[in-house]
């Protein structure tokens, strides 16, 4: 099985500030995908990186997947309370993408 | 909200009892899973079906028995569970997974399950 690691684990910051979390692996994914999560609900899905060196953003957000397809990046701009959550990556292994492995997540808390 | 639904949302069962957790799409997706979450852990893959065919089971034990009627349906029974089977029960959905190799899942709100 191939393994994720996230970092860091947890993160408090400020409303209105930077931050990135990080997704690793040593095994290459054919995609990787960026979850949020809130407490007693499913993960939601942010966004799908599947190229080497894609950036993708999604209003503050900016995903990248590194050129090697082993890791990733979620960097969010002017955090707002409302981004709280659990961010998971998830990499999809294997040919047909089925068995979808999950890293141990980024507990993220914006304090106001 | 959602478009893959999971009922109940919370159960509680004695370690004797026999009960059902159901899952519901109509997303036309053709892979449907069940994951289990312990409270702070990520989701843990139970089971994968592909086409309406088991495809995955990750060892887990025949207390939890998988089930998909057709393509829109999936059931986890679950008979003489533990106390430590308590957990999130996460049901998710991705596109028909052959083709391709971007298979995002879309995830059930869960069912949070009590064995007492």
């Amino acid at each position: 099985t191939q393994l994720l690691e996230q970092s860091p684990q947890f993160l408090s910051i400020q409303e209105g500030e930077n931050l990135t979390v990080y997704c690793n692996s040593s095994s290459v994914f054919s995609s990787l995908q960026w979850y949020r999560q809130e407490p007693g609900e499913g993960p939601v899905l942010l966004v799908t990186v599947v190229t080497g060196g894609e950036v993708k953003k999604l209003k503050r957000l900016t995903f990248q997947f590194g050129d090697a397809r082993k890791d990733s990046s979620l960097h969010i701009t002017a955090a707002q309370t409302g981004d709280t959550g659990l961010y998971l990556c998830a990499g999809a292994q294997g040919n047909y993408g089925q068995n979808f492995v999950f890293g141990p997540g980024t507990r993220l808390s914006v304090l106001p | 909200d959602t478009e893959v639904t999971q009922t109940p949302k919370h159960l509680v069962m004695g370690m004797t009892n026999k009960k059902s957790l159901k899952c519901e799409q109509h997303m036309g997706h053709r892979a449907m899973y069940w994951y289990k979450q312990k409270a702070k852990k990520p989701p843990e893959l139970m089971f994968v079906y592909s086409y309406e065919k088991l495809s995955i089971n990750e060892s887990v034990p025949s207390r939890f028995s998988p089930e998909c009627p057709n393509s829109s349906l999936l059931n986890l029974h679950l008979h003489a569970l533990q106390p430590e089977d308590s957990a999130l029960y996460l049901c998710a959905s991705s596109q028909d997974a052959v083709h391709t190799n971007t298979g995002e899942l879309f995830f059930g709100e869960g069912s949070r399950l009590t064995v007492l």
